[in-house]
């Protein structure tokens, strides 16, 4: 099964895009990638899924190059509300998750 | 309103004394799963369900069973916990239409339940 990489953690301010990176690079041909986000001591909550190029919701996009071996999640305009960890999945794989940090 | 549900939310035990995590879903998914979580590894999966009395070992399923004889509920059990056990623990389900899981099926996960075994 494919196993991700993302960064460990991420900092950012109130109002800014944040963008997080994932790679792929096992990833087969009939695997989405799909975000969750996780509060403290709350489950994962499903973000968004996709399979290739570009797909947006009301909360963020996700960007899939041609060749899918890596993910961009992208988060306009963060709040603080948005400080949570993150995690992109491969089928039903989660990893270690990026932490992400959002400052007044 | 759909939703997963774990009992207990919050459990201390002793070294060797059995206990049941519950799960239960109200959305008629045929998919469940325990995943357990620790701090730097992540969700880590211990056992999965495809449909009632079908289950099967995730990464993780030492110490641990499950039983799935009703669709709406997964309870984890531990039959001699030990220390290492010590984690937090989170049910999740998921639809699963026309036979094995969907990687496109979402995950709903449940408000989580955290053990601590002395």
């Amino acid at each position: 099964l494919a196993k991700t990489t993302q960064p460990i953690s991420m900092d950012s301010y109130e109002g800014q895009e944040v963008n997080i990176t994932c790679s792929h690079n096992n990833i087969a041909t009939n695997d989405y990638i799909t975000w969750y986000q996780q509060f403290p001591s709350q489950g994962p909550r499903f973000i968004i899924q996709g399979y290739k190029t570009k797909v947006t919701n009301e909360v963020a996009s996700l960007f899939i190059p041609a060749d899918r071996k890596s993910s961009t999640l992208s988060l306009p305009r963060v709040s603080l509300s948005d400080t949570a960890v993150y995690y992109c999945l491969v089928r039903i794989i989660f990893g270690s998750g990026t932490r992400l940090s959002i400052r007044p | 309103e759909a939703q997963v549900t774990q009992n207990p939310r919050y459990l201390i035990t002793v070294t060797g004394k059995k206990l049941t995590v519950t799960c239960s879903q109200n959305m008629n998914h045929e998919y469940m799963s325990w995943y357990r979580q620790d701090p730097g590894l992540g969700l880590r999966q211990i056992y999965y369900s495809m449909n009632v009395e079908v289950t099967d070992k995730g990464d993780v399923p030492e110490g641990y069973k499950v039983s799935r004889k009703e669709k709406r509920n997964f309870p984890l059990i531990l039959e001699s916990p030990s220390p290492n056990q010590t984690s937090l623990y989170f049910c999740a389900s998921s639809p699963n239409s026309g036979g094995g899981l969907k990687f496109t099926d979402t995950q709903y996960f449940g408000p989580g339940t955290r053990l601590t075994v002395l």
